[in-house]
C-alpha cells in the first residue's frame, strides 16, 4: 500500500536550518509530484512547496520562497525540505503528500493530494 | 493571493445530512477537492474533481459544485465523521489553496 514516512523534524533555533525528509513506498515514486504541507498548531492547511516526478520542476508558496528548498531523489524513493532561515511562525506539522494529476489531451495537471504522510513537527522557539 | 471561503463550524444530527461549503472567485472553473482531517490525524482525500470519490471513500460522501461554490454532502452523518473538513484548488498565481477549514461536530 502506498505509504509516506516523514522525519528530521525537532526544535530548531530561529535563524538555524533543518531538512526534512519523505521516504516514499508501495508505489512507482518516480512517476509522480510530491508537495509539502503543513499545519500550525490549532490552524488550517498551508502548502508549502511541490517537486514534479522527476525532480525539474519546483514551486514554493510566497511565505517560504528563497528560505525553503524541495528537491527529490529518486533512487533513494525520497524527498526532501531543505528549510533554512527559520522562523517562529514555521513552527508547525509539516506533511508530504502524493500529486494526483490527470492528463488529457496531452497534458496533465494537478487536481488533489491523493495520500498524505503522518507528519513530522517541527517547533521555532520565539 | 487566491483564497476558499469555508464556514468555520457545522454542526448535524447522527443520521442526518450535513452540507459544508466552499466558496471562491472562479471556482467553476477550477476543480475542487475535500480533505477530511480527524483529530490527530493526517488529512485524507474524500473528494476530486468536484464530485469523484477516491477508492474506499463511503458513499455517503458526495461532491457537487454550482457557480463558485463547492458543497460537501455528508448523508446519514455517523459519529466516525466528526472531523475537521478542508476544500482546495489549484490557482494559476497561488498554487495549491485550502479553505479555511469547517470544524464538523456530529451531536
Amino acid at each position: 500500500q502506498v505509504q509516506l514516512v516523514e522525519s528530521g523534524g525537532g526544535v530548531v533555533q530561529p535563524g538555524r536550518s533543518l531538512e526534512l525528509s519523505c521516504a516514499a513506498s508501495g508505489f512507482t515514486f518516480s512517476g509522480y509530484a510530491i508537495h509539502w504541507v503543513r499545519q500550525a498548531p490549532g490552524k488550517g492547511l498551508e502548502w508549502v512547496a511541490v517537486v514534479s516526478y522527476d525532480g525539474t520542476n519546483k514551486h514554493n508558496a510566497d511565505s517560504v520562497r528563497g528560505r525553503f528548498s524541495i528537491s527529490r531523489d529518486n533512487s533513494k524513493d525520497t524527498a526532501y525540505l531543505q528549510m533554512n532561515s527559520l522562523r517562529p511562525e514555521d513552527t508547525a506539522v509539516y506533511y508530504c503528500a502524493r500529486d494526483l494529476s490527470i492528463c488529457s489531451g496531452g497534458s496533465c495537471y494537478s487536481v488533489a493530494l491523493d495520500f498524505w504522510g503522518q507528519g513530522t513537527q517541527v517547533t521555532v522557539p520565539s | 493571493s487566491y483564497e476558499l471561503t469555508q464556514p468555520p463550524s457545522v454542526s448535524v444530527s447522527p443520521g442526518q445530512t450535513a452540507s459544508i461549503t466552499c466558496f471562491g472567485d472562479k471556482l467553476g472553473d477550477k476543480d475542487a477537492s475535500w480533505y477530511q482531517q480527524r483529530p490527530g490525524q493526517s488529512p485524507v482525500l474524500v473528494i476530486f474533481q468536484d464530485a469523484k470519490r477516491p477508492s474506499g471513500i463511503p458513499e455517503r460522501f458526495s461532491g457537487s459544485k454550482s457557480g463558485n461554490t463547492a458543497t460537501l454532502t455528508i448523508s446519514g452523518t455517523q459519529a466516525m465523521d466528526e472531523a475537521d473538513y478542508y476544500c482546495q484548488a489549484w490557482d494559476s498565481i497561488a498554487a495549491w489553496v485550502f479553505g479555511g477549514g469547517t470544524k464538523l461536530t456530529v451531536l
